[in-house]
């Protein structure tokens, strides 16, 4: 099985702090993936990236930053964090020509 | 651009009885559909997809969903609820490009009580 490995499972930062997440795969897949998850609100994209040092804008990159050095590594970076960052994060992964999606448990991050 | 739709917040069942979790989509194109839960603290896990095919779905925990093109619904059931399967349940299209980006709905909450 594939499997998605996020750094943190909680994290509690103060407002301004730079913050670092963590993406680890463990299978060969092209396709990396950001999301945040609120009540209501579903989950809502951030950043992906298909390949390494390549990465595209989702629906929300304002904020958020991200790098790919390796093809097993994607890190979600929050330049200045901010309260309205407060979120679940999750990672996903995806090879090119599969349907779908295997999900890393989420970082709950708090901003205070 | 692709949307999904989950008109249900909260769906109530007790243990037993049928449990339908709704989903609508609009899609230009063919759909590609999925269902995932997601358990307290939890990342999200993979239910069932649509890709082509049967329009009856079967996954995982005895899930399975319909898909009705005409309806463009994508309705998630099982036949009789358990109470461990009390979670959230996303809805999701697959983004028409080559970069795999799923759309997801607002999730509907599921209750099942003893």
């Amino acid at each position: 099985d594939v499997k998605v490995t996020q750094s943190s499972r909680y994290l509690v930062k103060r407002t301004g702090e730079k913050v670092f997440l963590e993406c680890v795969q463990d299978m060969d897949h092209e396709n990396m993936f950001w999301y945040r998850q609120d009540p209501g609100l579903g989950l809502r994209l951030i950043y992906f990236s298909y390949d390494v040092k390549m990465k595209e804008k989702g629906d929300i990159p304002e904020g958020y930053s991200v790098s790919r050095e390796k093809k097993e590594r994607f890190s979600l970076i929050l330049e200045s964090a901010s309260t309205n960052q407060t979120s679940m994060y999750l990672c996903a992964t995806g090879a090119a020509s599969f349907y779908g999606y295997t999900f890393g448990s989420g970082t709950r991050l708090t901003v205070v | 651009a692709q949307s999904v739709a989950q008109p249900e917040d909260q769906v109530n069942v007790a243990e037993g009885n049928p449990l339908t979790v709704k989903c609508t989509y609009s899609v230009s194109g063919n759909p590609y559909l999925f269902w995932y839960v997601q358990y307290p603290n939890r990342g999200l896990q993979f239910l069932l997809k649509y890709i082509t095919g049967d329009n009856l779905v079967k996954g995982s925990y005895g899930f399975e969903a319909e898909f009705n093109k005409s309806q463009t619904s994508f309705h998630l059931k099982k036949p009789s609820a358990l109470v461990s399967d009390s979670a959230l349940y996303f809805c999701a299209v697959r983004d028409g490009d080559s970069w795999g980006k799923l759309q997801f709905g607002a999730g509907t909450q599921v209750v099942v009580t003893p």
